[in-house]
């Protein structure tokens, strides 16, 4: 199984503040890599598909990047909405994987 | 508008067992992969099974960690999709998502299982 490595696991940040989030795959995963956005008490919400697609509704602030084995959610202008853990997800082989989260929280 | 609601959960003792169901509307079911995730306490995201759809004959997969005690299983007719859960321990409690799609565009708000 693919494993993914997601760094770091805790960030804190000022608003206005840009903000990245790293995840790193065990093999090519082909840009099948997902960022979800999980705020406290709810489920999971996917902010980004297949690398830099950004899912509708979504502020445009959030951006995706990456190939191979190294990918970035990148959140340009931190507003205080944006607390939450951060999760990726590879889906390019088997059921999928999900890396540990990073925790975002204000300075 | 995508609707995924999940039921079923609730306290359980060691060595039990459990249904999980998951209603879904506002999109063609039978042309879906539908998997349950589930995240322990404090804890990240595991995938926990998938079923594909009538194209791929309802082919299942399960997490290693799991298997032999999950059972996922899928109601066209009702868009509906199950999980069974067996000989339930501690560190099986968490709440069980509903997910659509191997790349997972929508999420119900989950069922909490306490064993």
């Amino acid at each position: 199984d693919i494993q993914m490595t997601q760094s770091p696991s805790f960030l804190s940040a000022t608003v206005g503040d840009r903000v990245t989030i790293n995840c790193k795959a065990s093999q090519n995963i082909n840009k099948y890599l997902n960022w979800y956005q999980q705020k406290l008490g709810e489920a999971p919400k996917r902010l980004i598909y297949n690398t830099n697609s950004l899912q509708t509704g979504i502020p445009s602030r959030f951006s995706g990047s990456g190939s191979g084995t190294d990918y970035t959610l990148t959140i340009s202008s931190l507003q205080p909405e944006d607390v939450a853990t951060y999760f990726c997800l590879q889906h390019n082989s088997g059921p999928g994987t999900f890396g540990a989260g990073t925790k975002l929280e204000l300075k | 508008e995508v609707q995924i609601l999940e039921t079923g959960g609730g306290l359980v003792k060691p060595g039990g067992s459990l249904r999980l169901s998951c209603a879904t509307s506002g999109f063609n079911f039978n042309d879906y992969f539908m998997n349950w995730v589930r995240q322990a306490p404090g804890k990240g995201l595991e995938w926990v099974a998938q079923i594909r759809n009538k194209n791929y004959n309802y082919a299942t997969y399960y997490a290693e960690s799991l298997e032999g005690r999950v059972t996922i299983s899928r109601d066209d007719s009702k868009s509906s999709v199950y999980l069974q859960v067996s000989s339930l321990r501690a560190e099986d409690t968490a709440i069980y998502y509903c997910t659509r799609r191997v790349g997972m565009d929508a999420w119900g708000q989950g069922a909490s299982v306490t064993v």
